[in-house]
């Protein structure tokens, strides 16, 4: 039983095309965060979500959407994508915000051509 | 913004051998955590640390929060070519929204 789910594994696409990543725990979490690894490896938080609100935004271009359809989904729906957004992208969740041990998913390889 | 310096950036070893790796910063952070993370997969926890000086063992692995709170270190003691990885030490400040600041990583190779 994977506890934090991410599709797809790879993503690959051109330039300018939107596209979705999608997340999934099922350990009853009530907090999901997107992170995103650069080439250098460096892993800095995007957003984070607690029961389906937005507590971070941290400095994300608007091109990026995250949607909490309720509290054990959040997905990232990236528009008008760019070269720059390559990365691998990670869903974490946490049971609180307080002691907040965070697992993460597998990672989304996203390369932008 | 908040920064985590972690080093060394790399590290080549014998198997068998002690590493240590460390993290500093100059914020006060609540929360240490360090993370593991193999190719392809994402970061697994190791060790959480909640408060300052305490100093907490997971088998060969052992860390401490520093009594500043703004450091810590994790030590694998014996290393085995399973150890090979990404090693992320991470801080949380309260009242951030659950943010986690991440260090650099620490790539650890072992020879066998």
């Amino acid at each position: 039983d994977t506890a934090v789910s991410q599709t797809p594994k790879y993503l690959v696409t051109q330039m300018g095309n939107d596209k979705s990543i999608k997340c999934e725990q099922n350990l009853g979490h009530d907090t999901m965060y997107w992170y995103k690894q650069d080439s250098k490896k460096f892993l800095k938080i995007m957003f984070s979500y607690n029961n389906k609100e937005l507590i971070i935004n941290e400095t994300v271009p608007n091109r990026f959407s995250p949607k909490s359809p309720d509290k054990a989904h959040l997905n990232l729906h990236i528009n008008s994508l760019e070269l720059g957004d390559s990365a691998v992208y990670f869903c974490a969740s946490s049971q609180e915000l307080a002691k907040n041990i965070q697992y993460f998913g597998a990672g989304t390889r996203l390369s932008v051509l | 913004g908040q920064q985590l310096n972690q080093s060394p950036q790399s590290m080549f070893i014998q198997e068998g051998e002690d590493v240590s790796m460390n993290c500093t910063s100059s914020s006060i952070f609540n929360t240490w955590l360090w993370y593991k993370q193999d190719p392809g997969e994402g970061p697994v926890l190791l060790i959480a640390l909640y408060k300052a000086g305490e100093l907490t063992s997971n088998g060969r692995l052992t860390a401490q929060f520093g009594i500043t709170r703004k450091d810590s270190f994790l030590n694998i003691s014996a290393s085995i070519p399973s150890d090979v990885g990404i090693y992320f030490c991470a801080g949380m400040i309260y009242n951030q929204g659950g943010k986690l600041i991440f260090g650099q990583g620490t790539e650890l190779s072992v020879k066998p």
